[in-house]
């Protein structure tokens, strides 16, 4: 069982360069959800999703794409990255309305654009 | 509305030295709260729950935590630190599906950074 899934764990991008995170997961969760961590920021959730074909914004999604075409797969899109999308980007999942599972987190993806 | 205080950004102890980390949480309904583990350059694991039933919980690496709901806290313990226990710490609490629109949705704090010095 590999859990969640993230690709790259690390990437150097120039600014104005596109680029696609990856999350797979194998566990059959219908909500996925994007975070990035910053120093002295914690958690600030990106976009999520509740199932294949719905997606929806969280608190910072300017500069953010995402697409949900399967249970499994999750990716997030930077368009034209910016130095201020510098992070470490967590995909996180979790069965639907079940709240006392908790997510289950990737490892992570530390981008930095220079 | 739900949310999470983590009081203490950074907190530093010696080996064997008590741990404390202290999460306060504000829920308008009976919370399911959380406590997450980032260890350097990981992703976040559980590191214990609470959900219903015994207040005092235990999780992983001899860590605990109790739901004080007078008190509206869910502190972190362990007796005596080690230095693999160096490591950022979030606590979450929960947001009920009929809150959200129909999903599961955790609320972070903001974190506490443990070093733990021989």
């Amino acid at each position: 069982n590999a859990g969640v899934t993230q690709t790259p764990k690390f990437q150097v991008l120039k600014t104005g360069q596109s680029m696609t995170l990856q999350c797979a997961q194998d566990m059959n969760h219908e909500y996925m959800s994007w975070y990035r961590q910053d120093p002295g920021m914690g958690l600030r959730l990106i976009h999520y999703s509740v199932g294949a074909g719905i997606t929806d914004q969280g608190e910072v999604p300017n500069g953010y794409n995402v697409s949900r075409s399967t249970t499994e797969d999750f990716p997030l899109r930077l368009l034209s990255a910016a130095p201020s999308q510098t992070s470490v980007y967590f995909c996180a999942s979790s069965y639907l309305g079940e709240v006392s599972y908790g997510y289950t987190f990737g490892s992570g993806t530390r981008l930095t654009v220079v | 509305a739900q949310s999470v205080t983590q009081l203490g950004s950074h907190v530093s102890v010696s080996e064997g030295a008590l741990v404390l980390l202290r999460c306060n949480y504000s829920s308008s309904v009976p919370p399911y709260l959380f406590w997450y583990v980032q260890y350097p350059n990981q992703g976040l694991q559980l590191l214990l729950k609470y959900t219903t039933g015994a207040t005092l919980v235990k999780g992983i690496n001899g860590f605990e935590a109790e739901f004080k709901k007078s008190e509206t806290s869910f502190h972190l313990t362990k007796p005596s630190a080690h230095m693999s226990d160096a490591a950022e710490y979030f606590c979450a609490v929960s947001v009920p599906p009929h809150l959200t629109g129909g999903y599961n949705k955790l609320i972070f704090g903001a974190g506490t950074r443990l070093a733990v010095h021989p």
